[in-house]
């Protein structure tokens, strides 16, 4: 089956660094997805990862263990604007197309 | 702006109603989905279109109805609906079934009451 998990609420400080982490277990593993929702708002894209390691991309860093199915998403310098829901979404392949299966979410809270 | 436009974007509806979510997209995508967004639950596909044809129904039950005109345009009939479908429907479009990067709507938030 399919399982994605991911700590349901976190809380930082403005300024500083915070790791939210995921785990998944899928059986045609094709890329792993990072997205940011802000409350009422679309999700929308932060980050992809196929192949193991760090993708950095300004003040936000994925990373990706396909041997150990665990993914981080590192937000840096900690803005109050970050204050968002961060989904963790894997791409499996499965019936001969891609489909994206979501986390249920870790709702992220920066504090001044 | 994420070029997705959706619908009323909030919707009361009793569960006797009939009513429709629409979606349309400007991204000259092929690819069209619905996803039901519920309060701390993963995001759940509903349905997923290409080049305007249906090639999943994720066990959706029968009073959701989509439909797909063309690649630019998807809605969501609702009918006889439950209390516990109220949730936010997402629609989302990708260039190619399965392409890496989908693009979503803001949503519509429906409530049943």
């Amino acid at each position: 089956g399919q399982n994605i998990d991911q700590p349901t609420e976190m809380t930082a400080t403005e300024g500083a660094i915070v790791q939210i982490n995921c785990t998944y277990q899928t059986s045609g593993f094709n890329g792993l997805f990072w997205y940011q929702q802000h409350a009422g708002e679309a999700p929308t894209f932060l980050s992809y990862n196929v192949l193991d390691g760090l993708e950095e991309k300004g003040r936000f860093s994925s990373f990706l263990s396909r041997s150990k199915g665990y993914s981080y998403l590192l937000l840096k310098e900690l803005q109050m604007k970050d204050s968002a829901s961060y989904l963790c979404a894997v791409r499996d392949l499965k019936g001969g197309y891609n489909k994206l299966i979501f986390g249920a979410g870790t709702r992220l809270a920066v504090h001044p | 702006e994420t070029g997705v436009t959706q619908t009323p974007r909030h919707l009361v509806m009793g569960m006797t109603n009939k009513k429709s979510l629409k979606c349309e997209q400007h991204l000259g995508h092929n690819a069209m989905y619905w996803y039901k967004q519920s309060a701390k639950k993963p995001l759940e596909l509903m349905f997923v279109y290409n080049f305007k044809e249906q090639t999943e129904n994720n066990s959706v039950p029968s009073r959701f109805s989509p439909e797909c005109p063309n690649s630019s345009h998807l809605f969501l009939h609702l009918h006889t609906l439950q209390p516990e479908d109220s949730a936010l429907y997402l629609c989302a479009s990708s260039p190619t079934l399965g392409e890496n990067t989908i693009y979503f709507g803001e949503g519509s938030w429906l409530t049943v009451v």
